[in-house]
């Protein structure tokens, strides 16, 4: 079983649709929780940052961490096609750790 | 800045070549990162550096070797290149943590290169 299971899609969802990203995770130590967006032939790039449970809002994108379940989630609100990417999530343990373990990636399309 | 940059872009190597795929920051990190990324298996850690001179493995560190002999690069060789290793690299780079407050969120946050890709024949 992989650390951190992801669905990888693809999704796809018209424009101004709410969009929901989850990822579960099987190791308790995590408690650095990110999310990346990756466009075509480009690296990853952050996208939203939390540490341990709770939610964390920011603009159109709000990120979830249900500690006690091992599951956190990506909400995007009125999805646009710019949005088009693979998203990633990622996690990592406390204070001293160094290694991120990502999750697959789930392709998302938002249709114009 | 020019933030994260890897050279070369693209390669195509044969089966039992060597070659050294270089990662260069410009923003004093202290940590650096060698990732691949394969269809269906996401990035894959595989090896990191906390530190100059430091080098450690990761994930699937097998069939390669790295050195961070300065800060700001970090160096990723293949010694034999196998048609395993055809996927695309991606380099990453972060600041040291212990930060308070909204620092911390720079802290932990990776700044990934262009990726290489490469393909073995």
């Amino acid at each position: 079983q992989k650390e951190v299971e992801q669905d990888p899609g693809p999704l796809s969802v018209p424009e101004g649709a709410i969009v929901s990203l989850n990822c579960t995770y099987s190791n308790s130590a995590f408690q650095y929780f990110m999310w990346y967006r990756q466009y075509s032939r480009k690296g990853p790039e952050l996208l939203m940052y939390t540490y341990s449970s709770g939610n964390k809002e920011d603009g159109r994108f709000t990120a979830q961490v249900d500690k006690s379940s091992k599951y956190i989630s990506l909400f995007i609100r009125d999805s646009q096609p710019s949005d088009s990417a693979t998203y990633l999530c990622a996690m990592r343990g406390g204070s001293g750790t160094y290694k991120y373990i990502f999750g697959t990636g789930t392709r998302l399309k938002v249709l114009a | 800045n020019a933030g994260v940059t890897q050279t070369p872009k693209f390669r195509v190597l044969k089966t039992g070549q060597s070659m050294t795929l270089l990662c260069a920051q410009d923003m004093n990190h202290e940590y650096m990162y060698w990732y691949r990324q394969d269809p269906g298996m996401g990035l894959r850690l595989i090896h990191y550096s906390v530190g100059e001179g430091t080098t450690a493995k990761g994930e699937v560190p097998d069939g390669y070797n790295v050195s961070r002999l300065k800060k700001q690069n970090f160096l990723l060789g293949l010694e034999s290149a196998a048609p395993s290793q055809t996927s695309v690299y991606f380099c990453a780079s972060r600041k040291t943590a212990g930060l308070a407050g909204g620092a911390k969120l720079l802290a932990d946050t990776q700044y990934f290169g262009p990726g290489t890709r490469l393909t073995v024949l």
